[in-house]
Parts: structure tokens; C-alpha cells; sequence
């Protein structure tokens, strides 16, 4: 168990609608990391939060949005979603204090499929 | 722009077979190199790391040595066993606090 948290597991919805995926990080880790997991993409990177401040973006598309609250959960939200937004969405989180960290722990990932 | 590129797999091996899975980088700078394992049904996990050129990261019976002038970073395993059926991804941090994966190999033991 990675201690990261990551709800729903499942989601099915149609085009056009919006969804919120949600990650609680494994406790005393600051920073939340977002990624897409495809077929045809791979693994990439979306975004990272700090301690509730956005720390650097990736590939993320302007439909979607992202924020850390100051419980340290964090929440992904895409909006106006396309067939190709099916994928598998992972949350990973680490300590962060120093620059150059990265996501030691991931959660199960929430499977999106949109119809 | 940074990149990694792995081995394409699938790779099938026996049990107690030697186990490599290739991966080569491109980077600007001395970026950090990352070996990560997903199991069926979960998220990654780290599984080595090296900082810098001509370091080892090792665990769990893995290997993999930062080869800086053949920008490389390949992982491997003396005796391979059923539990380690998974797929395995390479990355890199070049500074940027963003981790570059590569595209994933995947790795199926047989008893």
C-alpha cells in the first residue's frame, strides 16, 4: 500500500461533461503530482503541486484544472471531455522539501473512460 | 527536449533467467535517472534511482549504473522470478522537478 489515495477507481461519462477525480497523499508528503496514463501517450506528466501552490505543468490541456487544498488533498478536474481524455489518471506524492524531488509513491489511479 | 526510449517488450522470460531491459536518454545537463515498477492493478513504484554519472542504484536483486558517455541506464537482474512479472518504466529528471518516462516494458516470468 503506496498510502496515496485516489477516488473513484472507475468513471464512466459522456462527451462533453465534467469530472472531478480526487487524491488524498500519503501522509506528511506535501507535494501531489498528476499524471495521464495511455495507450498511444504514455505516461505523462500534468501537473505538481507544493504545499497548496502549483509547482510546474506539463502537458495539461486548458480544459482541465487542478488545485491543492490546505489539508493537502488534491483534486483534478476536466471539463468538456473528449473521447481521447479516456485514460488512466494517477496521483503520486512526495515529502518535496528540496528542489528535484519527485513522486516516490503513486495511487491506484482512477480509470476513465468516456463514451 | 528531454526523452527517454526503452526497449519495446513484451519480454518472457523462465524463472532464474538474467533479465535486461534497455534504456537510453536524451537530456541537457546531468539529469537523474529513475527506474520504476507498476505491478498488475496498481500505481508505480520506485525502484532504483542514480543522481549522478557512474552510479548504481540497486534493490530488490535490480541493477541499473548511469553510463553518462552511452547516456544509458539499463536495468538488470541476475535470477528472475514469477513475483516479478510487471511492467517497468524508465525516467529521468533533468532539473525541472518533471519526471520523462519512457514508454513502458513489460516483463512476464514463467514458472
Amino acid at each position: 500500500d503506496s498510502g496515496v489515495t485516489q477516488t473513484p477507481k472507475h468513471l464512466i461519462t459522456a462527451t462533453g461533461q465534467r469530472v472531478t477525480l480526487r487524491c488524498s497523499p500519503r501522509s506528511g508528503d506535501l507535494s501531489v503530482y498528476w499524471y495521464q496514463q495511455s495507450l498511444d501517450q504514455g505516461l505523462q506528466f500534468l501537473i505538481h503541486y507544493y504545499n497548496g501552490e502549483e509547482r510546474a505543468k506539463g502537458n495539461i490541456l486548458e480544459r482541465f484544472s487542478a488545485q491543492q487544498f490546505p489539508d493537502l488533498h488534491s483534486e483534478l478536474n476536466l471539463s468538456s471531455l473528449e473521447l481521447g481524455d479516456s485514460a488512466l489518471y494517477f496521483c503520486a506524492s512526495s515529502v518535496g522539501r528540496d528542489r528535484g524531488r519527485v513522486p516516490l509513491h503513486f495511487g491506484n489511479g482512477t480509470r476513465l473512460t468516456v463514451t | 527536449g528531454n526523452s527517454v526510449t526503452q526497449m519495446e517488450g513484451p519480454v518472457t522470460l523462465s524463472e532464474e533467467a538474467f533479465l535486461t531491459i534497455n534504456c537510453t536518454y536524451t537530456a541537457t545537463g546531468y539529469p537523474s535517472l529513475f527506474w520504476y515498477v507498476q505491478y498488475p492493478g496498481e500505481g508505480l513504484q520506485l525502484l532504483l534511482k542514480a543522481t549522478k554519472a557512474d552510479d548504481k542504484g540497486s534493490n530488490k536483486g535490480f541493477e541499473a549504473t548511469y553510463r553518462k558517455e552511452t547516456t544509458s541506464f539499463h536495468l538488470e537482474k541476475g535470477s528472475v522470478q514469477v513475483s516479478d512479472s510487471a511492467v517497468y518504466f524508465c525516467a529521468l529528471e533533468g532539473g525541472s522537478e518533471k519526471l520523462v518516462f519512457g514508454k513502458g516494458t513489460k516483463l512476464t516470468v514463467n514458472p
